[in-house]
């Protein structure tokens, strides 16, 4: 356990239907990451904040992907009108850019894993 | 963009030695992490180069050579619980960003 959560662990639903996921990094740290990761492949990073403020949104997210982290402490990511090749592992990151050594680590969650028939 | 190479397998005895080689192609360079993946589980960091040379955690080693776009993985002393998937990853930007290459799985047999 890395202290990173993520709700749901799982997710199954069909195509057209609206999704949202939950991460809750570690309390103190100041960056958070979505990453999506797709079978036999790394994770793809899809976009990441900086307390409440999101700094950097990939190409790979379409108009159809919403992420927000309200009060720089939660994130939610939604995906809207869901396609059958928004199916993977949703995986959340934290980590912060100031004090202790280990900045340069990323502390991952269990990921949700969305199945979209 | 970011390009990363690493083997997509290995498979090695128990005790065996194993080294997962990645080369990369980026627009800028900060880092190299090591990320292990067991399955149905999260990515866990093992190591990070920022400079030139060797870097030991126990079993493990990492290695970089920044003029030549290289690092390895280095996992000694096999362990059937090292069985997993290893990533590369680049941190290329000051904003701890990573690239993850697409990772070696690595099978660990008795």
């Amino acid at each position: 356990d890395t202290g990173v959560s993520q709700d749901p662990r799982h997710k199954i639903t069909k195509r057209g239907q609206n999704v949202t996921f939950r991460c809750d990094p570690i309390s103190e740290h100041n960056r958070l990451y979505w990453y999506r990761q797709t079978l036999g492949q790394g994770p793809e990073f899809l976009t990441y904040f900086q307390n409440e403020a999101q700094l950097e949104k990939s190409r790979l997210l379409s108009d159809r992907f919403s992420a927000e982290r309200p009060k720089g402490s939660f994130s939610t990511l939604e995906i809207q009108r869901t396609e059958q090749g928004d199916s993977a592992m949703y995986l959340c990151a934290s980590t912060s850019t100031s004090g202790v050594s280990s900045y340069n680590e990323q502390f991952f969650g269990p990921g949700t894993r969305l199945t979209v028939l | 963009g970011q390009s990363l190479e690493q083997p997509s397998e290995v498979t090695a005895v128990e005790g065996a030695i194993v080294q997962i080689n990645c080369t990369y192609q980026t627009s800028g360079f900060y880092g190299l992490s090591w990320y292990q993946q067991h399955d149905g589980g999260a990515p866990t960091f093992l190591s990070y180069n920022a400079l030139d040379g060797l870097e030991e955690t126990g079993r493990f080693s990492s290695f970089l050579s920044r003029s030549d776009s290289y690092g390895y993985l280095l996992l000694q002393e096999l362990q059937m619980k090292d069985s997993a998937s290893y990533f590369c990853a680049v941190r290329d930007q000051d904003d701890y960003k990573l690239s993850f290459g697409a990772g070696t799985t690595v099978t660990v047999r008795a």
